[in-house]
Formats: C-alpha cells, structure tokens, sequence
C-alpha cells in the first residue's frame, strides 16, 4: 500500500480558496486517490476520488499531475465550516477500500 | 450512498469488562470495516467483517481481544474484551459502497476507567 505524506495544519481564511497537496511517490499503477474529510466527534465523510488529470464535484477538486506521485485537494472559497482534517487515501480498486491506510491528514483551520 | 448508525454512541466502563459496539446500515453491503481512533490520532484498521466468514484482522489485533460477528448484510458487532485503560478510543464500522468508496458510522467513544 502506498504512503501518503500531507502537511500535519495548514490555516486560512473565509473566502479563500485551499489547496492541500498529498505526497503518494510509490503509488502503483492500479491505485485510486481518495480524500476524505472529518469533524470532530464524526466518522470520516468522503469527499472526491480520482485516477489521473482533474476532477471535480460539488464540493472540491481533485488535480493529479501525469507521473501522479503526488494530488492536491482544492476547496473554493472555503468558510469556517470547511475547519476539518482531510484525509488523503491510495489504494487499488482491485482490493476492498477498507485496506487503505490512513495517513496522519491534514487539520485545516479557516479563520474568519 | 449508505446511513450507518452504531450503538452505543458513547459508554464509560470498568477494566476488565466487555463492550459489545453493534454497526447498522441501512442497505446491504458485503464489506463492513472496524477502525479504531485514538483522541488526536488518525484511524487504524481493526478487521474487516465477511458475512458468512470470519473477520479478516489487521496486524496487532486479535480475534480474542476484539471479536467480531457478521450475521447479515446489514448488521456487525465488534467486541472490545477484557478491556484496560489503553483500549480508551473512539471505535468506527464504516462500509464499502460503489467504486472504492467508504461511508463511516458516527464512532462510538469508549472511555476505560
């Protein structure tokens, strides 16, 4: 399973928008990027999920560069609610989501 | 999408006692995953529940400690036993559902005294 590095607190302010980069150097070929996203006293909730280029959703987007050793999660425009620790997961689809591994994740901090 | 409830949402409890979390969904799923969070930490895979088959457990957790039961496709219970102040922790079931997907229940926090 690949290991994932991510800054441990990245802070900012209403409005802005966040990009939080994830280190993945030794994903395979068969692995997914997922993010996932929790509050305090909540289970994880998922955010987005790609494989290579760009995604996006209602919520984020997801940016995986060709060699897709790294991804990095946009949030537009964040507000004090978007305050969580993002998870970024790597793992084959071949294999059940739940042996993924989750990483230390970033705790994000938006200020008013 | 699934709707995942687990009971008890929180519980106090005495070393050497036994806590039973049980794990609802509102769907039928075949993957039903318990992850262990300690406060401040990220999660830990405890095991993955099979209906049908025995728990599938992760590296340092053992059957004996923290038995699991999958009756159905909607339903699991993950046993904490015999249970000593370090086993303090947020415990989640969470599901597969689509495309290497997961959602997660709202953990249930267990404080050993």
């Amino acid at each position: 399973l690949a290991k994932t590095t991510q800054p441990i607190s990245m802070d900012s302010y209403e409005g802005q928008e966040v990009n939080i980069t994830c280190s993945h150097n030794n994903i395979a070929t068969n692995d997914y990027i997922t993010w996932y996203q929790q509050f305090p006293s909540q289970g994880p909730r998922f955010i987005i999920q790609g494989y290579k280029t760009k995604v996006t959703n209602e919520v984020a987007s997801l940016f995986i560069p060709a060699d897709r050793k790294s991804s990095t999660l946009s949030l537009p425009r964040v507000s004090l609610s978007d305050t969580a620790v993002y998870y970024c997961l790597v793992g084959d689809i071949g294999t059940n989501a739940g042996k993924s591994t989750f990483g230390d994740g970033t705790t994000l901090t938006v200020k008013p | 999408s699934a709707v995942i409830s687990q009971k008890p949402s929180r519980d106090i409890c005495q070393r050497g006692t036994s806590l039973t979390i049980q794990c609802q969904v509102d769907s039928q799923v075949t993957m039903m995953f318990w992850y262990r969070q300690q406060p401040g930490q990220s999660l830990t895979l405890i095991a993955t529940a099979n209906q049908g088959s025995e728990a599938t457990y992760e590296s340092g957790f053992v059957i004996d400690k923290f038995p699991i039961s999958r009756p159905n496709l909607t339903f699991s219970t993950l046993t904490v036993s015999n249970m000593s102040p370090e086993d303090s922790s947020i415990y989640l079931c969470s599901v597969e559902v689509g495309l290497y997907e997961q959602y997660f229940g709202p953990g249930t926090r267990l404080t050993v005294t």
